[in-house]
C-alpha cells in the first residue's frame, strides 16, 4: 500500500524550531519529487515547498524562504521540513504529498494524514 | 506567480443536483490543472488530474473540463458523501511552485 506518514508536529513558542518528518512506503521514494502543503485553521491549502528526487533542486513559497528547509533521505525513504523562526501564522496542519510524473501532469497523487503545528506562547 | 481563483466560494445544493465549480488561472496553464476533495479533518483526495482525467477509484459522476485559463469541475448527480470542500491546483509552473485555488465549500441545502 502506498503510504505517507507525517510526524513531528507539536506546540512551539514563537521564534522556536521544529522538524517535521514524512515516512514513505509502498513506492520507490527516490523516483519522485516530494512536497509539503499546509492548511491553517479554517483556511485553504497552501503549497509550502518541494524537492527533486536527488535533492538537487528545492523550491519554497516566499513566506517561508530563509526560515524553512526541505530535505530528504532516500536511503530512509523520508522527507523532512526543518522549520526555524516560527511565527503564529505558521500554525497549520502540514501534509506531505508525492508528486506524480509527467504523464499525470505532475499532480499530487498521494497525501499523508497531516501533522499539526501550533505556534503560540 | 500563477494565481488561481475559484468560484463560487460556497455553494448549497441538494442530493441529486448537478453542480459546477469554476477555476480560473491568471495565465495559461495548458491542462496542468488538478482537482481535490477535502472533508473535515481529513487529507485532500485527488479527484481529477490533467484537467479532465479521472483518478483511479473516483466515481464517474465527477468530471473535469477546460484548458488554458478556464476550468470546471462538474458533479453530475450529488450524493451525500460529496458534500465537502473542493480545491483546484495548478502544476504548470516552472520552477514547480504550485498554487491552489481558495476552495469551494459544497453544503447541503
Amino acid at each position: 500500500e502506498v503510504q505517507l506518514v507525517e510526524s513531528g508536529g507539536g506546540l512551539v513558542q514563537p521564534g522556536g524550531s521544529l522538524r517535521l518528518s514524512c515516512a514513505a512506503s509502498g513506492f520507490t521514494f527516490s523516483d519522485y519529487w516530494m512536497n509539503w502543503v499546509r492548511q491553517a485553521p479554517g483556511k485553504g491549502l497552501e503549497w509550502v515547498a518541494n524537492i527533486k528526487q536527488d535533492g538537487s533542486e528545492k523550491y519554497s513559497v516566499d513566506s517561508v524562504k530563509g526560515r524553512f528547509t526541505i530535505s530528504r533521505d532516500n536511503a530512509k525513504n523520508s522527507l523532512y521540513l526543518q522549520m526555524n523562526s516560527l511565527r503564529a501564522e505558521d500554525t497549520a496542519v502540514y501534509y506531505c504529498a508525492k508528486r506524480a510524473g509527467p504523464y499525470s501532469y505532475y499532480t499530487m497523487d498521494v497525501w499523508g494524514q497531516g501533522t499539526t503545528v501550533t505556534v503560540s506562547s | 506567480d500563477i494565481q488561481m481563483t475559484q468560484s463560487p466560494s460556497s455553494l448549497s445544493a441538494s442530493v441529486g443536483d448537478r453542480v459546477t465549480i469554476t477555476c480560473r488561472a491568471s495565465q495559461s496553464i495548458s491542462s496542468y490543472l488538478n482537482w481535490y476533495q477535502q472533508k473535515p479533518g481529513k487529507a485532500p483526495k485527488l479527484l481529477i488530474y490533467g484537467a479532465s482525467s479521472l483518478q483511479s477509484g473516483v466515481p464517474s459522476r465527477f468530471s473535469g473540463s477546460g484548458s488554458g485559463t478556464d476550468f470546471t469541475l462538474t458533479i453530475s448527480s450529488l450524493r451525500p458523501e460529496d458534500f465537502a470542500t473542493y480545491y483546484c491546483q495548478q502544476s504548470y509552473s516552472t520552477p514547480p511552485m504550485y498554487t491552489f485555488g481558495q476552495g469551494t465549500k459544497l453544503e447541503i441545502k
